[in-house]
């Protein structure tokens, strides 16, 4: 069974960082694509970053490029979003999903980040 | 990047009703469109891929259909457990992008 499990959330104040953890089992972690995928309270899902199965290729929705880092180890089976210079308007539940080509056929449960004073 | 429109917002439903949302792509996605439910409280499942491929466990009831910018998501008789919020996804070029959301609502 599939299983993406999330940690690392909380309260953070804007500007400081977060680094969010997916731990991943069930399948072959390095055979797959992985994503971040966030939900700001009461609002729609919005694609944050992708990241090759190798982690040799890496890509951003604009909004978070510069200020964000996803990663991973596959030897570990860990997928990671290191968040640097956080804004108010990054405040949302943080899903793990696993990327088949171009749709997110799994799901984690779901971090929440909290960025305020 | 792709906008993609669902309408109606809401939808108000009866159960055993055949119910039918729609996405529209501000441009051609071919049939890179996926459809995920999202029941409250819960992550988003995926539901339906490449416009109208099912997804193994996700009951027959629910269908696809559609290519280039108008999708359709229809339910063959809806039940209380299919009462969420349905979002579309593009995967023809990045950024991934998603609708805003139908939300059903029991009548």
């Amino acid at each position: 069974e599939v299983q993406l499990v999330e940690s690392g959330g909380g309260l953070v104040q804007p500007g400081r960082s977060l680094k969010l953890s997916c731990a991943a089992s069930g399948f072959t972690f390095s055979n797959y694509y992985m994503a971040w995928v966030r939900q700001a309270p009461t609002k729609g899902l919005e694609w944050v970053a992708s990241i090759t199965n190798s982690g040799g290729s890496t890509y951003y929705r604009d909004s978070v490029k510069g200020r964000f880092t996803i990663s991973r180890d596959n030897a570990k089976s860990t997928l990671y979003l290191q968040m640097d210079s956080l804004r108010s308007e990054d405040t949302a539940t943080y899903y793990c999903t696993r990327e088949r080509y171009n749709y997110f056929d799994y799901w984690g449960q779901g971090v929440m980040v909290t960025v305020s004073s | 990047d792709v906008v993609l429109t669902q309408s109606p917002a809401t939808l108000s439903v009866t159960p055993g009703e055949r119910i039918s949302l729609s996405c529209r792509a501000s441009e051609s996605v071919d049939t890179y469109l996926h459809w995920y439910q999202q029941k409250p409280n819960e992550s988003p499942r995926l539901l339906i891929k490449y416009a109208s491929q099912s997804i193994s466990g996700i009951p027959s009831r629910f269908s696809g259909s559609g290519s280039g910018t108008d999708f359709t998501l229809s339910i063959n008789g809806v039940e209380l457990e299919d009462l969420s919020i349905y979002y579309c996804q593009q995967g023809n070029s990045l950024p991934r992008t998603f609708g805003a959301g139908t939300k059903l609502e029991l009548k």
